[in-house]
C-alpha cells in the first residue's frame, strides 16, 4: 500500500456517459498530479493541484475536469466519454516540489 | 521542448544478465532524474533518484548515474531476476510536473 488510495479500480461506462475518479493523497501530502496512461501513448500529465489550487494543466481535454477539495481529496471528472478515453488513470501526490512522487494503483476506464 | 528518450522495448534476457535501459533528457537546467517501475496490474513506484550531476542512486540493485554532459541516466543491474520483470519509466523533474519516457518492458527468463 503506497498510501495514496484511488477509487474505483475498475470502471466500466458507456460511450457519452460522464464518470467520477476519486484520489486521496498520502497523508500530509500537499500536491495531486493526474496522469493518464494509454497502451500506446505512456504516461501523459494531465493536471497538478496544491492545497486546493490548480498550479499546472497538461495535455487535458476540455471534457475533463478536476479539483483538489480542502481534506486534499482530489477528484477527476471526465465527461461524454469516447472510446478513445478508456486508459488507466493515475493519481500521485508528494509533499511539495522536489520530491519523489507517490502513486496510487490507478483506475482503470473502459468506455465500451 | 522537455523529454525524455527511453531505449524502446521491449527488452528480454535471460536470468542473471546485465542489464542497461538507456534514458537522455531535454530540459532546461539540471533537472532531479528518477527511475520508476511499473509491475503488472499496479501503479508506478519510484525505483530510484539522483538531483544532481554525477550523483548515482541505487536500489535493489539497481543503479543509474546522474550524467550532465550526455543528458543521460541509464539504469542498470549486474544480475537480473525474474521478478525484475516490469515496465520501467525514466522521469525528470519538470516545473510543477514530471515528465516521463515511453516506458521500457522487461521481460526476464528463467
Amino acid at each position: 500500500d503506497s498510501g495514496v488510495t484511488q477509487t474505483p479500480k475498475h470502471l466500466i461506462t458507456a460511450t457519452g456517459q460522464r464518470v467520477t475518479l476519486r484520489c486521496s493523497p498520502r497523508s500530509g501530502d500537499l500536491s495531486v498530479y493526474w496522469y493518464q496512461q494509454s497502451l500506446d501513448q505512456g504516461l501523459q500529465f494531465l493536471i497538478h493541484y496544491y492545497n486546493g489550487e490548480e498550479r499546472a494543466k497538461g495535455n487535458i481535454l476540455e471534457r475533463f475536469s478536476a479539483q483538489q477539495f480542502p481534506d486534499l481529496h482530489s477528484e477527476l471528472n471526465l465527461s461524454s466519454l469516447e472510446l478513445g478515453d478508456s486508459a488507466l488513470y493515475f493519481c500521485a501526490s508528494n509533499p511539495g516540489q522536489g520530491f519523489g512522487y507517490t502513486f496510487g494503483s490507478g483506475t482503470r476506464l473502459t468506455v465500451v | 521542448g522537455n523529454s525524455v528518450t527511453q531505449m524502446e522495448g521491449p527488452v528480454t534476457l535471460s536470468e542473471e544478465a546485465f542489464l542497461t535501459i538507456n534514458c537522455t533528457y531535454t530540459a532546461t537546467g539540471y533537472p532531479s532524474l528518477f527511475w520508476y517501475v511499473q509491475y503488472p496490474g499496479e501503479g508506478l513506484q519510484l525505483l530510484l533518484k539522483a538531483t544532481k550531476a554525477d550523483d548515482k542512486g541505487s536500489n535493489k540493485g539497481f543503479e543509474a548515474t546522474y550524467r550532465k554532459e550526455t543528458t543521460s541516466f541509464h539504469l542498470e543491474k549486474g544480475s537480473v531476476q525474474v521478478s525484475d520483470s516490469a515496465v520501467y519509466f525514466c522521469a525528470f523533474q519538470g516545473a510543477q510536473k514530471l515528465v516521463f519516457g515511453q516506458g521500457t518492458r522487461l521481460t526476464i527468463n528463467p
